[in-house]
């Protein structure tokens, strides 16, 4: 079965550091094109972040250039979102998705994890 | 950014109905629109791609027409199961980001 579950989520301050990580399963892992997209709550989605198959492009949403990082370990089977300088506004149930086509960047999303929850709260 | 608008924000209708929501790019798009269905507490669904390629294991009620800027998603027979969350998105950005409509959210009347 094909399946992603993501991991990390928690309650952090202003300022602090997280990463999140992805598990992926039931398929070729560096054959795909990665996403994190998130959803605050009651809200509507937005995508966070890409990186290409082979982990040699990345890309970013304004929200969050420079303060978020995007990686892979395809060794791992392991997509990872490192978050630091983190906002009350960066508040959103995380979700990382894999993209449709095979060794493709420009595709649309056809595997979602269930989501983790980060809130940022002092 | 580009940006996707959808219509309407949210709708009424009775199993049955055939149902039909609309995305607007603010600029075109050519076909890299992609249509996801999420329900309260789990996560979107892909229903539809290339604006009118059925996901496998999608039901054929559902289906995408439109390029450019103008994009539709019909479900010609509503069924219970069909009461959801609907959000377009584009993927014709490059670099990204790839953004997502507002939602229409589609109610039982």
């Amino acid at each position: 079965e094909v399946q992603l579950v993501e991991s990390g989520g928690v309650v952090v301050q202003p300022g602090g550091s997280l990463r999140l990580s992805c598990a992926a399963s039931g398929f070729t892992f560096d054959d795909y094109a990665m996403h994190w997209v998130r959803q605050a709550p009651g809200k509507g989605l937005e995508w966070v972040s890409l990186i290409s198959w082979d982990g040699g492009s990345t890309y970013y949403a304004d929200s969050v250039k420079g303060r978020f990082t995007i990686s892979r370990d395809n060794s791992k089977n392991s997509l990872y979102l490192q978050m630091n300088s983190l906002r009350a506004e960066d508040t959103a149930l995380y979700y990382c998705a894999k993209g449709v086509r095979e060794m493709a960047t420009i595709t649309a999303f056809d595997i979602w994890g269930q989501g983790t929850m980060v809130t940022v709260s002092s | 950014a580009i940006r996707m608008t959808q219509s309407p924000s949210s709708l009424s209708a009775s199993t049955g109905d055939r149902v039909t929501i609309t995305c607007r790019a603010s600029q075109g798009i050519s076909s890299y629109l992609a249509w996801y269905q999420q329900k309260p507490g789990k996560a979107p669904k892909l229903l539809i791609y290339a604006a009118s390629t059925l996901q496998s294991g999608v039901p054929s009620r559902f289906s995408g027409s439109g390029s450019g800027t103008d994009f539709t998603l019909t479900i010609s027979c509503l069924q219970s199961e069909d009461f959801a969350t609907y959000y377009c998105q584009q993927y014709y950005s490059y670099p990204p980001p790839w953004t997502f409509g507002q939602g229409t959210k589609v109610e039982i009347k």
